[in-house]
């Protein structure tokens, strides 16, 4: 099964108002990323946080991590229709080897 | 900026052909790396190199093989297409060698349709 679960799996919300997905893990990591897909596109790092780090903020990007509860959450503050986008969590093992991916949640910005 | 592209955006091949997708990066990276995308299972690693000449598999190598005979170049090859093959492929690749972990820049996509 994924390393990396997300939720919801579909996200509806107006312009303006906050985004939360929060993705769940299984095993031990080194770190856990954040990509943004557009329809039909490839995937966008949008950012990294490391398995000692609790928070961290990227613009409007706020991303938390609580290696007790195996968990992360991403928060996109007055969201915009351009936020439209599927949003993946990706997880590292223990080792650092390559990154599995969750099934992402799909967020739509209303205008 | 980082560059990953793919050789073709949209494919259409029939049963028992032999496919073969092109990736490309001009970063100089040391991983490369291909997904399958499909709806409800998320992306899934087919194989990944560390290194020129080097493979690994993924979690769903069955059916499909890679090379790298060039460090900018990771070729996946779908040796006899079956209908099953028909997915969403994306090739990745990153920075530092080894098994550490990093972030992956990603082509646009191949869109692989087998009838």
């Amino acid at each position: 099964s994924q390393q990396g679960e997300e939720d919801p799996q579909a996200l509806s919300i107006q312009e303006g108002e906050n985004a939360t997905m929060n993705c769940s893990y299984k095993t031990s990591i080194n770190n856990l990323q954040w990509y943004r897909q557009n329809s039909g596109r490839g995937l966008v790092h949008l950012i990294l946080i490391r398995s000692n780090e609790r928070e961290k903020h990227s613009g409007r990007l706020r991303v938390t991590l609580d290696t007790s509860k195996k968990s992360s959450s991403l928060l996109i503050t007055a969201s915009r229709a351009a936020d439209t986008a599927s949003y993946f969590c990706a997880t590292d093992g223990a080792s650092g080897s390559r990154l599995t991916f969750g099934e992402g949640t799909q967020l739509t910005v209303n205008p | 900026d980082v560059k990953v592209t793919q050789s073709s955006r949209y494919l259409v091949k029939r049963t028992g052909e032999k496919v073969f997708l092109e990736c490309v990066q001009d970063m100089d990276h040391e991983n490369m790396f291909w997904y399958r995308q499909d709806p409800g299972l998320g992306l899934r690693l087919i194989y990944f190199s560390y290194d020129v000449k080097m493979k690994e598999k993924g979690d769903i190598p069955e059916g499909y093989s890679v090379s790298r005979e060039k460090k900018e170049r990771f070729s996946l090859i779908l040796e006899s297409a079956s209908t099953n093959q028909t997915s969403m492929y994306l090739c990745a690749s990153s920075f530092y060698p080894g098994p550490h972990s990093n972030e992956q820049f990603f082509g646009p996509g191949t869109r692989l349709t087998v009838l």
